[in-house]
């Protein structure tokens, strides 16, 4: 099993609409889990920390479900510059530094 | 705003070369980190630093090998280049304090082996 397993998309949205993705890590013991950002061909950028109690980025919404081991990403009201991947980013077990990063879910908003 | 510079954004080299990427971040960050991202397997760790002159092996650390001899820089070197390792290169820093620390990424190298 991957440590960290995500959809790879691509989800093709209209402007406006809601749309989530989920992901799903394999070790129990992480305790610090991201979401990026990655445009093409451009490198990652740190979206927002994802928090035990979920928390809440303007249109973006992260939570965390422990015992089912898996991590969601909510974006409300899309716009079409939120066309980009979206990496989920969990720490390597036995470590706070080291992270392992997703393959990312491919998002397509369109007019 | 955290600022992490690799020192190109294109390179070609030929088969054989010795190659060095080299990073630079002015965030006082402990940690420094060289990926390498391909089409369908996401980004890979290739070595690790935690501190000036130490390191440690990532996940596909054959084939290369690291200098950290200030904690501003983080070198990858490609000892002899091969095909195999034409790809996105990625250096990354985070800070060694407390836990939930997230890296930040330099604009990335893309390197092309002929």
């Amino acid at each position: 099993r991957k440590e960290v397993e995500q959809d790879p998309g691509p989800f093709n949205v209209p402007e406006g609409a809601t749309v989530a993705f989920n992901c799903t890590y394999s070790n129990s013991a992480s305790q610090s889990f991201f979401w990026y950002r990655q445009d093409c061909r451009k490198e990652p950028k740190l979206l927002m920390s994802v928090y035990s109690s979920g928390n809440e980025d303007g249109r973006f919404t992260a939570q965390l479900n422990r015992a089912s081991q898996y991590i969601s990403l909510l974006i409300r009201d899309s716009k079409l510059s939120d066309s980009a991947t979206y990496l989920c980013v969990v720490n390597k077990p036995g470590t706070a530094s080291k992270l392992t990063f997703g393959t990312g879910t491919r998002l397509q908003v369109t007019l | 705003d955290v600022k992490v510079t690799q020192s190109s954004r294109y390179l070609v080299k030929r088969t054989g070369e010795k190659v060095f990427l080299e990073c630079v971040q002015d965030m006082d960050h402990e940690n420094m980190f060289w990926y390498r991202q391909d089409p369908g397997l996401g980004l890979r760790l290739i070595y690790f630093s935690y501190d000036v002159k130490m390191k440690e092996k990532g996940d596909i650390p054959e084939g290369y090998s690291v200098s950290r001899e200030k904690k501003e820089r983080f070198s990858l070197i490609l000892e002899s280049a091969s095909t195999n390792q034409t790809s996105m290169y990625l250096c990354a820093s985070s800070s060694g304090q407390g836990n939930n620390q997230p890296q930040h990424f330099g604009d990335g190298t893309r390197l092309s082996i002929l």
